[in-house]
């Protein structure tokens, strides 16, 4: 079974450009969860994708937005990017059902650096 | 707002001698406490995860130790090895209604001297 893929692994982006990454779940789940992860702040909640509707989010600006489409797979986009938005981007897919299930598995992450 | 606090955040054990790392959490509504661990340049893997009506799960040399009362749990790896080395996270699991959120902790960096 094949895991969670993130794409690209890298990206190098100027100050002010806008990025959209990319997430394929794992067949068959339907949760799919965005995390920023830095040194200085761990990871951290970006926000969670359910049946193609975002149904939580975390403390992030605006700019930080997402979609799920109807396959489950998933992007996030992230407009006028700041030096402080360089990090690893992990996405984490769930099957989901009720209370059971709920184990989240991650992908490798795409490396966004900022210049 | 933290509401899962990991310590310590760093840890150097021996081959051979058991790894401790300690979680609490401030939310009393959370649902399931999974543990990941974590290589460099690779994405967190699930290691070892607990329901709060289970005092403890083992799972080969990893065992989960949960203290409802205290908001406590806890990791424990018994004989370390120099494979382990790798930054670990505690996290909480919520459901409200819809919503699913997985709120991790800071990490602990493990060290395993061979």
């Amino acid at each position: 079974k094949a895991g969670v893929t993130q794409t690209p692994r890298y990206l190098i982006k100027t100050r002010g450009q806008q990025v959209t990454l990319s997430c394929s779940p794992i067949s068959g789940h339907r949760s799919v969860s965005w995390y920023q992860q830095t040194p200085g702040q761990g990871l951290q909640f970006l926000f969670e994708y359910f049946s193609e509707t975002q149904r939580n989010k975390g403390n992030f600006p605006g700019r930080f937005s997402g979609r799920q489409f109807s396959n489950s797979r998933s992007e996030m986009n992230v407009s006028t990017l700041e030096l402080g938005d360089s990090a690893l981007y992990l996405c984490a897919s769930s099957f989901r059902r009720g209370r059971t299930n709920t184990e989240a598995f991650f992908g490798q992450g795409t490396r966004l650096t900022v210049v | 707002q933290q509401q899962v606090k990991q310590s310590p955040q760093s840890l150097i054990v021996q081959k051979g001698g058991i790894s401790i790392i300690n979680c609490a959490y401030e939310n009393t509504a959370f649902d399931y406490f999974p543990w990941y661990q974590q290589f460099p340049g690779k994405g967190p893997a699930l290691l070892i995860a607990i329901r709060p009506d289970v005092s403890e799960k083992k799972e080969g040399r990893f065992t989960i130790s949960f203290n409802k009362s205290a908001k406590q749990f806890s990791l424990h790896i018994m004989d370390s090895q120099p494979g382990d080395s790798a930054t670990y996270f505690c996290a909480a699991i919520a459901f409200r209604g819809s919503n699913y959120k997985l709120t991790f902790g800071k990490g602990t960096l493990l060290t395993v001297n061979p």
